[in-house]
């Protein structure tokens, strides 16, 4: 069963600009995780964020956890062309002792 | 480098025919996963190993079996049994499970194809 739900499904946006994509999940967890996936490639972890967090900020990321909302947001600064991939958010529940993951948002940032 | 090595990046099964793929990480992390990834689903949890010779069953354990006889290690092979193996197979490891919620490491992952 899939933890979360990303939207939007996919985002295209030029390059300069913002990317905000969304996660909502369904069961409380521990942390919320979001990672990033090149085309044909493995993932790579961006930022973890607490259940006791609002807000977290890494470099051009910043993301919001709401957890009377059970979402979550993942904001991309000043996108480039390199920022093209897929995101995925991911619930951490410490009963499970394993990560959860949504669908992903894929962002297409143009020249 | 510290990191996960998966092998084959791809691989062709037969009708009838286990396959075996390969996970090996240097990263000294505990916990290994494998999960399965097809279009439009994320990521689905197959098996995930918190020790050395010990694993558990992940949402989608059924036509897959592993073992985790060293902790470099974590093996997974998709057997006859499981009827639509077509998918990309993705290891991943971390410091350990429950504990300081940290975050996984990932392969490049095995595309694995039927012929």
């Amino acid at each position: 069963s899939q933890q979360g739900e990303e939207d939007p499904q996919a985002l295209s946006i030029q390059e300069g600009e913002n990317a905000t994509m969304n996660c909502s999940y369904k069961t409380s967890i521990n942390n919320l995780q979001w990672y990033r996936q090149n085309s044909g490639r493995g993932l790579v972890h961006l930022i973890l964020i607490r259940s006791n967090e609002r807000e977290k900020h890494s470099g051009r990321l910043r993301v919001t956890l709401d957890t009377s909302k059970k979402s979550s947001s993942l904001l991309i600064t000043a996108s480039r062309a390199a920022d093209t991939a897929s995101y995925f958010c991911a619930g951490f529940t410490g009963g499970g002792n394993k990560l959860t993951f949504g669908t992903g948002t894929q962002l297409k940032v143009e020249l | 480098d510290g990191g996960i090595t998966q092998s084959p990046k791809y691989l062709f099964r037969k009708e009838g025919q286990n396959v075996t793929l390969s996970c090996e990480q240097n990263l000294n992390h505990d916990a290994m996963y494998w999960y399965r990834q097809d279009p439009g689903q994320g990521l689905r949890l197959i098996y995930y190993s918190q020790i050395v010779n010990d694993f558990q069953k992940g949402d989608i354990a059924e036509g897959y079996s592993v073992s985790r006889e060293k902790k470099e290690s974590f093996p997974l092979t998709v057997t006859s049994a499981q009827k639509n193996p077509t998918a990309f197979y993705l290891c991943a490891s971390s410091i350990a499970t429950g504990v300081g919620n940290q975050p996984q490491h990932f392969g490049d992952g095995t595309r694995l194809s039927i012929l």
